[in-house]
Parts: C-alpha cells; structure tokens; sequence
C-alpha cells in the first residue's frame, strides 16, 4: 500500500520566496495533518483536516502560513514570504475517522530558508 | 485538558540490555495512548497502542506497553535492545471527543551502545 507521499524532501530557497509543500494522504484516510519539526520547539501541530476542511489551525505560526486541501487525495502548505526561521522539516500526516485511528506519517520535507 | 510527559529526553542502553522508556499523561476521558518512532531522516511510524481492553500492548520490534490507570503511566520497553533500536521515540494521547488531534511528548533520543 501506497503511504503519505509528500514532496519535495527537500528544498533550499532564498528568504522572501514563496514555499509550497505538497502532501497526498493515504487513500481513504479523510483526517490529514501538517507538523513542523525543529530542534528547539519539538514536533508541533500546524493544522489539520477533517473530510477536506480545516478544523484546526490554531498552531499556524502567523499569516505568512497558509493550507489547503482542494480534494481527498492533496494538500498544499504555503509560505509567503518564507523567513529563515521557517527553516525545519514538514511532516504530513493521515488517519481513519475514529479516536483510536492512528496517524500515518509521510516521510517529511526538509525546509532550509537561506 | 490533557498532557504528556516523557521523562528523560536521552536514555543510553548497551546492546542486550533492558529498554524502558518513560511516559506519563493526564488526561478528563478514558486516554487512547500512542508510542511512534521516528529514524533518522524519516517519518513518525506507530510502535504500538493503547485504546481499550488488555492493559498490556505488544507492538512491533519487540517492543510492549503496560497501560497503569493508577499511575496515569503508559512505559515503553524491550527487554532486549538492538542496535537498530536507536531512534527517537515520542508518546501521545488522544485528545478526548471526536477530535483526531494527539497531544505530543517531547521524545526520547534511545542510544544503544556496542
């Protein structure tokens, strides 16, 4: 079975450029979440779907910071302008409906903001 | 509203000996608790889970978790460990409701030396 595909793994950009990660969940998971992981702050929830809407996003760091997810099968999570504290890996994340559904990872995408 | 705490950000074992891997929580409901681990460079992949039922939870790797309501404890180990142990490990509950959010601990970075 395919599992959460993200893309790219990695991207090295300029400060002031615009970012775009891109995620495809498992198909059939209608839960997906974006995570941000650094050194200092841990693993941090950004924000998560349920059944393509937004229902969380309290973890956004500020405005610069966008999300989306058009269908199922895709999200994107958007950084305009990206700032070199920006710079970490991004995690996608999705499960089944149901409390006890576990959260797939996919296998992140390192962010370096130069 | 609930919590994890995971007690010791390194634990260093020598191959063969006992892993125990410390996680406490609190939780309002009944906790779904969660151990993932994370290999260099890629994605969180669940150990193992706690929902209902038997207290004692068998997971992949050898790896096992005994659920202890009176200690608010959910302890990760292996009574063996293996070099290929080493990892970061992360323990989360599930928040209470219908929502699909974890609350993370910080990790454990495992060591298992020669």
């Amino acid at each position: 079975d395919a599992g959460v595909i993200q893309s790219p793994r990695h991207e090295v950009t300029e400060m002031g450029q615009e970012v775009t990660l891109r995620c495809k969940p498992i198909s059939g998971h209608n839960s997906l979440f974006w995570y941000r992981q650094t050194m200092m702050r841990g693993l941090e929830l950004l924000i998560y779907f349920n059944n393509n809407v937004p229902i969380d996003d309290s973890g956004m760091p500020e405005d610069r910071f966008s999300a989306k997810m058009p269908n199922a099968s895709f999200s994107t999570l958007k950084i305009q302008p990206s700032e070199p504290r920006d710079s970490a890996v991004y995690f996608c994340a999705s499960s089944l409906q149901g409390r006890g559904s576990p959260q797939h990872f996919g296998d992140g995408t390192r962010l370096s903001i130069l | 509203a609930q919590s994890v705490t995971q007690l010791g950000s390194h634990v260093s074992v020598s191959e063969g000996a006992l892993v125990l891997l410390r996680c406490n929580y609190s939780s309002s409901v009944p906790p779904y608790l969660f151990w993932y681990v994370q290999y260099p460079n890629q994605g969180l992949q669940l150990l193992l889970k706690y929902t209902t039922g038997a207290t004692l939870v068998k997971g992949i790797n050898g790896f096992e978790a005994e659920f202890k309501k009176s200690e608010t404890s959910f302890h990760l180990t292996k009574p063996s460990a293996h070099m290929s142990d080493a990892a970061e490990y992360f323990c989360a509950v599930s928040e209470a409701g219908n929502n699909r959010k974890l609350i993370w601990g910080l990790g454990t970075s495992l060591a298992v030396n020669p």
